[in-house]
């Protein structure tokens, strides 16, 4: 069966701070990534994907993640975090997610 | 706005009886999903139906079932085969149909159900 698999499930950061979550898929044919995240209160929402083509992916909010097709790895990184960015942050290949990493940013 | 409405947003029943979460969209949307969120195990895959009158079997099914009568709503009943479903359910719409996999999902905001 598909899986993917996040690895931190908690993550606590400064302001400022660089953030590189990782995320790694089992093989299963075509590549569909996708990080979605959930802001406290909000709805779950894309914050990028790739399907093919470069694997250096620009996301909104000054996200960015890279497809290492070698590794089956899909990392989330932002170069300073804000202490906006705090939510929990999934990693999805297809329809499959992962168990998802709570990011907490202090000021 | 468009999006896609879950109800009820909390909801409470005794170990045994049957409960249908209700989705609703408005997205003009094709396909449709449900998820079960647990802490610590992420969204876990119920149903998903890619056209009316159709819908296939996700990770999770067991104990579940659904419904696509209209292209608007995608009811999920909790049924009391369900062994643990406390849980937070997500109801999920995607514009394109097909389990490609290349689907944009649109959340909505999610039902708590708790069994006593």
């Amino acid at each position: 069966a598909q899986s993917v698999s996040q690895h931190n499930h908690h993550v606590i950061l400064s302001e400022a701070a660089s953030l590189e979550l990782g995320c790694n898929y089992s093989y299963g044919g075509t590549v569909n990534l996708f990080w979605y995240v959930q802001y406290p209160g909000q709805h779950l929402q894309l914050l990028l994907k790739y399907f093919s083509g470069d694997p250096l992916v620009k996301g909104i909010k000054g996200f960015e993640a890279e497809f290492i097709k070698s590794k089956f790895s899909f990392n989330l990184r932002k170069p300073s975090v804000q202490w906006s960015d705090t939510a929990e942050y999934f990693c999805a290949h297809k329809l499959i997610f992962g168990a998802g990493t709570r990011l907490a940013v202090h000021p | 706005d468009g999006g896609i409405t879950q109800s009820p947003k909390y909801l409470f029943r005794k170990e045994g009886q049957n409960v249908t979460l209700s989705c609703e969209q408005n997205l003009n949307h094709d396909a449709m999903y449900w998820y079960r969120q647990d802490p610590g195990q992420g969204l876990r895959l119920i149903y998903y139906s890619q056209i009316v009158n159709d819908f296939q079997k996700g990770d999770i099914a067991e104990g579940y079932s659904v419904s696509r009568e209209k292209k608007e709503s995608f009811p999920l009943t909790v049924t009391s085969a369900q062994k643990n479903p406390t849980a937070f359910y997500l109801c999920a719409s995607s514009r394109d149909r097909g389990a490609s996999g290349t689907n944009v999902l649109t959340f909505g905001a999610g039902s708590r159900l708790t069994v006593l």
